[in-house]
This record gives C-alpha cells, structure tokens and sequence, in this order.
C-alpha cells in the first residue's frame, strides 16, 4: 500500500535547464496537488490537477511552469528555463476525491537545486 | 498577507511537557488541518477540525478552534523526543487547495 511516491528525491539543474518532477499518486487517488516549499517556510500551493485536467494553477507562475497528470502515468511538474530562485523543495499530494474533509496524502518532495 | 500563521515560529521544551501552538488565519474556512513535518520529509496529516466544531482529540492531540477570533491551537501532551518536528496548519475554503502557516518547529529534549 505505497504512499506518494515522488522522483527523484535531489534534482541538481544549471541556470538555463529544464527540471522535470514527477509525482505517482497514492492508489484509487485521482487528484493530485503540487506545492513549493523554500527553507523555514510553510509550503505554497502552485496547482491542483485531476486526470487529463487542470482544475486550479492560480499557485503556479505564469511562465515556465507547467503541469499535466495525464490518463496514464505520474504527474509531471515541468520547469523550463530554471534560474536560481526555483531552488526550493517541491511536494506532491494526492486525495481520493473532491470531499473538502479529504486530507491530503504528501509525499517526501523533491529538493530542487540551481547552480 | 498569509492564510495561517502559527504562533510561536518555535518552541523548545523538556520530554514529558506540553506544547502549545497556536494557528490564526484570516479568511472563512471550511475546515483547518494541522500536519506535521520531519526533516526532509513530507508531510504527514494529524488531525481536521470542521468549521462548525470546537474541540477534537486523536490520542495525545488535542485541537480546539475558535472561529470568531479565526484561530485554532494544537496542543501535545507528555511531549516525546520523537514529537520533534515542524507542525503547520492549513485552511481549506473553496477548492481543495490548502493554504499553510509558516509553522512552528518543536524541539522536544530528551
């Protein structure tokens, strides 16, 4: 009964590169929710996806960023063009479904590096 | 301006002492959750409040929520060095998004 499963666990990029995060929701889960965390600080919502959807990305900046849960496969959260201030750790969450007292599950994040 | 905002940023205490946290928030919610948080790891849910209730317990927790003064506190009785850890809550309104505090970073001395 995995949890959520979030690769890889450290990405290191150089300025100017593409980081690709991938997120497999816990099982029966059909949504899924990124969040940024920088040190000391509480995470931030960027986008809330169902499959083949996007239903919220209000979190998520304009440029560069992107998601996608397709109808098969992970969650990817794509980030083209990185600079130094996407340096933060990156958390996927997954709910079962759209009941407001559905915790969500997170998983271990992936830690996000720019040189 | 910040959803949650827990009080104290952090706290230090003997094994065997209660913590207390305290989370205020701005808009109406839903519900509010606490979540705890290891190093380097995700987080972990411990326990939802509904908007329409007052006072909840799961074992050596005890949440209570005021939702005049929007506030709610997360107390941890006969603290355990394994309690040590960063606690965050978070407001759900409309959406599923949750929106986090900037936590309080428990450490619990042996």
């Amino acid at each position: 009964n995995a949890g959520v499963m979030q690769n890889p666990r450290h990405l290191v990029r150089r300025r100017g590169q593409e980081a690709r995060l991938r997120c497999s929701p816990m099982k029966g889960h059909s949504h899924v929710y990124w969040y940024r965390q920088l040190p000391e600080e509480g995470l931030k919502f960027m986008v809330y996806l169902q499959k083949e959807n996007i239903i919220d990305e209000s979190g998520m900046p304009k440029e560069r960023f992107s998601a996608e849960f397709p109808k098969e496969g992970p969650s990817i959260l794509r980030i083209q063009q990185v600079v130094r201030g996407d340096s933060a750790a990156y958390f996927c969450a997954s709910s079962p479904s759209t009941g407001l007292e559905q915790p969500q599950h997170f998983g271990d994040g992936t830690r996000l590096s720019i040189l | 301006s910040q959803q949650g905002e827990e009080d104290p940023q952090a706290l230090s205490i003997q094994e065997g002492e209660n913590a207390t946290m305290n989370c205020s928030y701005k808009t109406s919610i839903n519900n509010l959750q606490w979540y705890r948080q290891n190093s380097g790891r995700g987080l972990v849910h411990l326990i939802l409040i509904r908007s329409n209730e007052r006072e909840k317990h799961s074992g050596r927790l005890r949440v209570t929520l005021d939702t005049s003064k929007k506030s709610s506190s997360l107390l941890i009785t006969a603290s355990r060095a394994a309690d040590t850890a960063s606690y965050f809550c978070a407001t759900s309104q409309a959406g599923n998004m949750l929106t986090f505090g900037g936590g309080t970073r428990l450490m619990v001395k042996p």
